[in-house]
């Protein structure tokens, strides 16, 4: 248990289905972050938010996107996602960033994304 | 860019046998080093880290040593557990807060 929840754990969607991923933290952090785990390839960093401000959108396609209302919530929302899109996504927190600061990341369980 | 190379796996041993993860990085400056592990249907825990040269990170019988001579950081442990069995990822980050991880190593420990 490290602090950090997402739900849901599973979801099956179709091509043309949205959906919305949540994650939530009871750590009292303010930077939260997205990734997708794709077998074979290191974690790919998605997006970033310090302080409910995006800072970090790495290339992303725009069928991901992402809302952070508050400090503590962070959601991936989910619009025509592609079967290459499947994989495990994987958020995490940690306190505030800042320059030369190294903050150790908090993650949750992730969620298992299957595109049909 | 920076970047993480990781042994590939998976790491197959017996319990009680001697454990090495290779990792080595490439970066422009001075990064700092982490292991990540993640157990079966949950989230990466941060395992260990060490953010400066020679320094040593440890933690529930893991060791690795910021070797910077040899862009390292090479996990070990001296007695693995069957509980130990997970996929290890090793990561790095130049101060800005962005981790870069390796593929990650499975690892598989028998009774």
């Amino acid at each position: 248990e490290t602090g950090v929840t997402q739900t849901p754990r599973h979801l099956v969607m179709g091509m043309t289905n949205k959906k919305s991923l949540k994650c939530e933290q009871h750590l009292g952090h303010n930077a939260m972050y997205w990734y997708k785990q794709s077998a074979k390839k290191p974690l790919e960093l998605m997006f970033v938010y310090n302080f409910k401000e995006q800072t970090e959108n790495n290339s992303v396609p725009s069928r991901f996107s992402p809302e952070c209302p508050n400090s503590s919530h962070l959601f991936l929302h989910l619009h025509t996602l592609q079967p290459e899109d499947s994989a495990l996504y994987l958020c995490a927190s940690s306190r505030a960033l800042g320059e030369g600061a190294q903050e150790t990341q908090y993650f949750g369980p992730g969620t298992r994304l299957l595109v049909l | 860019g920076d970047s993480v190379t990781q042994m590939e796996g998976p790491v197959t041993l017996s319990e009680e046998a001697f454990l090495t993860i290779n990792c080595t990085y490439t970066a422009t400056g001075y990064p700092s080093l982490f292991w990540y592990v993640q157990y079966p249907g949950e989230g990466l825990q941060l395992l260990l880290k060490a953010t400066k040269a020679d320094d040593k990170g440890s933690n529930k019988g893991f060791e690795a040593t910021y070797r910077k001579e040899t862009t390292s950081f090479h996990l070990e442990k001296g007695s693995v557990q069957v509980s130990d069995s997970a996929v290890y990822f090793c990561a790095l980050s130049e101060g800005t807060d962005k981790l870069i991880f390796g593929t990650g190593t499975r690892l598989q420990v028998f009774p």
